[in-house]
């Protein structure tokens, strides 16, 4: 059972415009979340988060809304780039015992077009 | 700041040998460390979260047997895959949590991965 959902695997954005990326999330137990961005073959890299206090954070060109009623988060890129096209992974934190830990969904695949 | 390195960054070995991938947290003490593991096209998985000073924690279904986790500094994780198959291939991924564990806040630092090719 995915508690984390990025149901389009795949976005296509031209350069300039904004990207927007969504995730949705079924356990309200979730506090926190993360946006990762993932390039082949390496570790992904923390991009942004938001605590489940607030509704928007930005940072740059990036801006992460969480909608806490509608259990659903998005990530905006704008002005998109062709260096930002990579997989994107969304996360959420939750407590495990003593410890913290992250559930990701599959990822979204960004392509930028020059 | 906040880099973590891990190594090999890749690795054939034969079938039925143990290789053992190494996490470092580089500018920060970690107390506590996470090893994923993906294979394509797919999400991460976590394996195991590994407490300095402490046993690792395993996900269900990952064997704690065959994947053997120590942590013994505040800066240094192992995974040894242990008579590693060809179904154990796969892109290993630690990542390093720089805060106290019960923190609210939870931004994980990752290692570039090791991709392991078992023959």
């Amino acid at each position: 059972d995915q508690q984390v959902k990025q149901n389009s695997p795949s976005l296509s954005v031209q350069e300039g415009r904004i990207s927007i990326l969504n995730c949705d999330y079924t356990n309200s137990m979730f506090d926190y979340f993360l946006w990762y961005k993932k390039y082949p073959a390496e570790g992904p890299t923390f991009l942004i988060s938001i605590s489940s206090i607030k509704d928007k954070n930005e940072d740059g060109r990036f801006t992460v809304f969480l909608n806490k009623s509608a259990k659903h988060l998005s990530l905006h890129i704008v002005p998109s780039q062709p260096g930002d096209s990579a997989v994107y992974f969304c996360a959420a934190s939750e407590v495990a015992g003593n410890n913290r830990k992250l559930i990701w969904g599959l990822g979204t695949s960004l392509a930028v077009n020059p | 700041g906040a880099v973590v390195s891990q190594h090999p960054s890749w690795v054939i070995c034969k079938s039925g040998t143990s290789v053992k991938i190494e996490c470092r947290s580089l500018d920060f003490q970690a107390t506590t460390m996470f090893w994923y593991r993906q294979f394509p096209k797919q999400s991460l998985m976590l394996m195991a979260t590994s407490n300095e000073g402490s046993k690792a924690t395993y996900e269900q279904g990952v064997e704690k047997d065959k994947f053997l986790i120590n942590h013994a500094s505040l800066t240094l994780s192992t995974l040894t895959v242990t008579s590693a198959h060809p179904e154990d291939s796969s892109f290993y991924i630690c990542s390093a949590f720089p805060g106290l564990a019960g923190a609210t806040t939870d931004t994980q630092y990752f290692g570039p991965g090791t991709r392991l090719t078992v023959l």
